[in-house]
């Protein structure tokens, strides 16, 4: 069965930078992109970028460019989200999904404090 | 950027009475291939989302067929036939047609 299983939480002050992990299982890695999405406590979805399993293409949200890098490895089918320059608005669990939103990883706390 | 606005924001429902969810998007979101990337997604509390519905109508692997979509260019309704006590939780509607994929607000759906 399809399983995406995120690293655990973290917590980070203003401006330092969190790379949270997505190791994905069931399936052939290279076959499907990966989405980031985030929600921030008591919110909705805000996507920031997608990268393809295949060949690494990337496509982030205009918000986030600049600030966050997507990256994969193919060897250990895991997927690498770095998002820098954090504000406490940044506080949010993160979330990976395969393809078109099919499967979801259990989410990662981010907790941005100083 | 497709905004995506979901009515109602709440729907306080009886145990075995139908729920009903629309979704209207800003602008058309058939891709030039002709699919239409719109979804449901279901959270319960303390849950990630669960995908429910993927194209419009077709239900994801293991959901209940009381859970229905319907729908085409910028309206969309997701339906649940007869509402069971696990249904309680958010519902998003989601369309991944555009870069940015984007998301309705949510709506919680509650037993009366």
């Amino acid at each position: 069965q399809v399983q995406l299983v995120q690293s655990g939480g973290e917590v980070k002050k203003p401006g330092a930078s969190v790379k949270v992990s997505c190791k994905a299982s069931g399936y052939t890695f290279t076959s499907y992109g990966i989405s980031w999405v985030r929600q921030a406590p008591g919110q909705g979805f805000e996507w920031m970028g997608w990268i393809s399993g295949y060949n690494g293409n990337t496509d982030y949200a205009q918000k986030f460019q600049g600030r966050v890098t997507m990256t994969t490895d193919t060897s250990t089918s895991t997927a690498y989200m770095e998002l820098r320059s954090l504000r406490s608005d940044d506080t949010a669990m993160y979330y990976c999904t395969r393809g078109w939103g099919e499967w979801w990883g259990q989410g990662t706390l981010v907790t941005v404090s100083s | 950027d497709i905004v995506m606005t979901q009515t109602p924001l709440s729907s306080p429902v009886t145990l075995g009475q139908p729920a009903s969810i629309s979704c209207k998007s800003s602008q058309s979101v058939v891709h030039s291939d002709g699919n239409t990337f719109l979804s449901w997604l279901q959270q319960r509390a303390g849950q990630p989302p669960r995908l429910l519905i993927y194209q419009i109508s077709n239900r994801f692997s293991g959901v209940p067929d009381r859970f229905s979509g319907s729908g085409a260019g910028t309206d969309f309704t997701l339906k649940i036939s007869r509402v069971e006590a696990e249904d309680v939780g958010v519902y998003y509607c989601m369309q991944a047609t555009q870069s940015p994929w984007t998301f309705g607000q949510g709506t919680k759906v509650e037993i009366k």
